[in-house]
């Protein structure tokens, strides 16, 4: 279903401590990117990667980071500095190019801070 | 940036009525418009597309009509079914995409 996987699909965080959420992808797609979403809020735009060991930040990546080491993976961590990171976690891949095209999404990871 | 508005942010319809979504995109530079469908706990998955060098394009059930002129873009559904009935976004950009807050749509029997 789209070659992309994330994982894990739920993820519970204490307070104060960084973790990394894993998003793969089979496509050989060039970009990846890391959304946010929040209930009324859509998409918001976290990082994004056009190509390997290359990546910008979007909209939101204050207690945010990211690599982008191999093509086919595009880990997140959220850090301690991340005020209110209780959220679900989607990546999405494109395949690039001078055209545009799809974005592709990945299940998600649902993050919950206790 | 890119700025994205979209309403409603709930339809309620019956079936077999017709529901319409408008998106308002702010930047020119903007040529790529993909609409989303998102049912509960799941991924969004892209129902339709249009880029800026074309002003409807049709899919079955679905459309989108896009008006460069004034910035703004929708979505057509005619003869909805209670399968419909999900979160839909719409996005502006290029090679990455600002999305609109979302459409809740509610078919009923």
């Amino acid at each position: 279903d789209g070659g992309i996987t994330q994982s894990p699909k739920y993820l519970f965080r204490k307070e104060g401590q960084n973790v990394t959420l894993s998003c793969e992808q089979n496509l050989n797609h060039d970009a990846m990117y890391w959304y946010r979403q929040d209930p009324g809020q859509g998409l918001r735009l976290i990082y994004y990667s056009q190509i390997v060991n290359d990546f910008q930040k979007g909209d939101i990546a204050e207690g945010y980071s990211v690599s982008r080491e191999k093509k086919e993976s595009f880990p997140l961590t959220v850090t301690s500095a991340q005020k209110n990171p209780t959220a679900f976690y989607l990546c999405a891949s494109r395949r690039g190019g001078l055209r545009v095209n799809e974005q592709f999404f990945g299940p998600g990871t649902r993050l919950t801070v206790l | 940036g890119e700025n994205v508005e979209q309403h409603p942010s709930t339809l309620s319809v019956q079936e077999g009525d017709s529901a319409v979504i408008k998106c308002t995109y702010s930047d020119s530079a903007s040529n790529y418009f993909p609409w989303y469908k998102q049912e509960l706990g799941k991924r969004p998955q892209l129902i339709i597309d249009i880029r800026s060098n074309v002003g409807e394009k049709k899919d079955q059930r679905i459309a989108v009509t896009l008006n460069k002129t004034a910035k703004h873009f929708s979505l057509h559904i005619t003869e909805t079914q209670p399968e419909d009935s999900a979160v839909y976004f719409c996005a502006a950009g290029y090679s990455t995409l600002t999305f609109g807050k979302g459409t809740m749509l509610l078919v009923s029997p």
